[in-house]
């Protein structure tokens, strides 16, 4: 497989469920990312992980728990989610995090919370 | 003020002619300045990023940056029905290294 891959790409899950959705890329990256993507909003940064270390936290709410085992994969864990955290849930990775690096994004993950 | 703005569209062009993309930003430290595309129920994908003030061209896409009006541009030759897309602007945020900050982005539509 090449570039960034994440799986689930769809995922309906009850308030009450936890679930994961995992990330892996074969870029050789660094950096990796996660973001959220609501109908009519524009992108938002989640959780930003440099060589395995969480750099950066956008004020997300508890219930979603990011994992970086290394810097090939990432990991979001969902508990008690609420029916608005429906949406795409998008990977990117990096080489570094410096001013001139670029992000590849995942296919993202389509999350549906009932 | 947004810190990364686009007009949402949608922008219609007729195919064959040129689509001009804009976009404004506010954070002045900003150094590096990305174009993606997005088709519908799909990830973003890179199509351009430009550092330095000017033109820089890459195929039926030209990028265009002036630093000083905190302007960035994406223009498209020869449209073509596959270009309809929403194209989203994104700049880093000289404060925060790894942050980059997306527009809402502009959906662009070419008519046969």
């Amino acid at each position: 497989e090449t570039g960034v891959t994440q799986t689930p790409r769809h995922l309906v899950m009850g308030m009450t469920n936890k679930k994961s959705l995992k990330c892996e890329q074969h870029l050789g990256h660094n950096a990796m990312y996660w973001y959220k993507q609501s109908a009519k909003k524009p992108l938002e940064l989640m959780f930003v992980y440099n060589f395995k270390e969480q750099t950066e936290n956008n004020s997300v709410p508890s219930r979603f728990s990011p994992e970086c085992p290394n810097s090939s994969h990432l990991f979001l864990h969902l508990h008690t989610l609420q029916p608005e955290d429906s949406a795409l849930y998008l990977c990117a990775s990096s080489q570094g995090t410096g001013d001139f690096d670029t992000q590849y994004f995942g296919p993202g993950t389509r999350l549906t919370v009932l | 003020q947004k810190e990364v703005e686009q007009n949402s569209g949608p922008l219609s062009v007729p195919e064959g002619a040129i689509a001009s993309l804009n976009c404004t930003y506010s954070d002045r430290g900003s150094q590096s300045f990305f174009w993606y595309r997005q088709y519908s129920g799909k990830s973003p994908e890179l199509i351009m990023f430009i550092y330095s003030n000017g033109d820089k061209e890459d195929g039926r896409f030209t990028a265009q940056l002036n630093k000083a009006s905190q302007y960035v541009s994406l223009l498209i030759r020869d449209s073509q029905p596959s270009d309809s897309a929403t194209y989203l602007c994104a700049v880093n945020k000289y404060s925060s290294a790894s942050k980059i900050i997306f527009g809402s982005g502009t959906r662009l539509s070419i008519r046969p």
